[in-house]
């Protein structure tokens, strides 16, 4: 049972938009910055998104971030097949003194 | 360009020991925290352990505390991680993984390609 709760999947149509939930609590989103994941199939996991929403050079805004309290988001628009992989959220957990992932989110692109 | 090169994995039995390497290239290694990160076959990412860059300050998963040992060699940019008492749930693919900010935990930037641990008799 991970520590933040995102979906196990998502899918939607090619050009469409999709967004990814990631659920925690005031010990770790709600009191430190969140970062997300793309682990493509077979690939070692990418940076996708840092502290909730700035993204890394090289990454297209297409993808973005957000977060509200104890949630974060992460928004995909302008689908691709490319896009299908899994997505991971993360971030520091102070009552643990550990770093947290959510279970992850397989996205389709049908 | 930033490169991570991890080493060391293999079959091993239970209650054995193991220590995996990782090799920095392409940025200022002692400045920053190091993470390893692991992943079981078919299964999501699980945080394993930090340590920040001077080798000061060190962070275990529950999971691993008290059996692993993260290291760094800032003179050699390596940083290890000795595993002992494995165990067949310590089985996966062990990640290294830079982290990117000024923080001591900021977010993971680059990972590598990992090397997988199977623990089994």
């Amino acid at each position: 049972q991970s520590v933040l709760t995102q979906p196990p999947s998502v899918s939607a149509a090619p050009g469409q938009k999709v967004t990814i939930s990631c659920s925690g609590s005031s010990s770790n989103i709600g009191n430190n910055y969140v970062s997300w994941y793309q682990q493509l199939p077979g690939a070692a996991p990418k940076l996708l998104i840092y502290d909730n929403n700035d993204r890394p050079s090289g990454i297209p805004d297409r993808f973005s971030g957000s977060k509200s309290g104890t949630s974060a988001t992460l928004g995909i628009t302008g689908l691709q097949t490319g896009d299908e992989a899994d997505y991971y959220c993360g971030t520091w957990d102070s009552s643990l003194s550990a770093v947290v992932f959510g279970g992850g989110t397989k996205l389709t692109v049908l | 360009q930033v490169g991570l090169v991890e080493s060391g994995g293999g079959v091993v039995q239970p209650g054995r020991s193991l220590r995996l390497s990782c090799s920095a290239s392409g940025f200022t290694f002692r400045s920053y925290a190091m993470h390893w990160v692991r992943q079981a076959p078919g299964k999501g990412l699980e945080w394993v352990a930090i340590m920040s860059y001077d080798g000061s300050k060190e962070h275990y998963a529950d999971s691993v505390k008290g059996r692993f040992t993260i290291s760094r060699d800032n003179s050699k940019n390596m940083l290890y991680l000795q595993m002992h008492s494995l165990r067949p749930e310590d089985t996966a693919l062990y990640y290294c993984a830079k982290d990117d900010g000024s923080s001591y935990f900021n977010w993971f930037d680059p990972w590598g390609q990992g090397t997988l641990v199977t623990v089994s008799s």
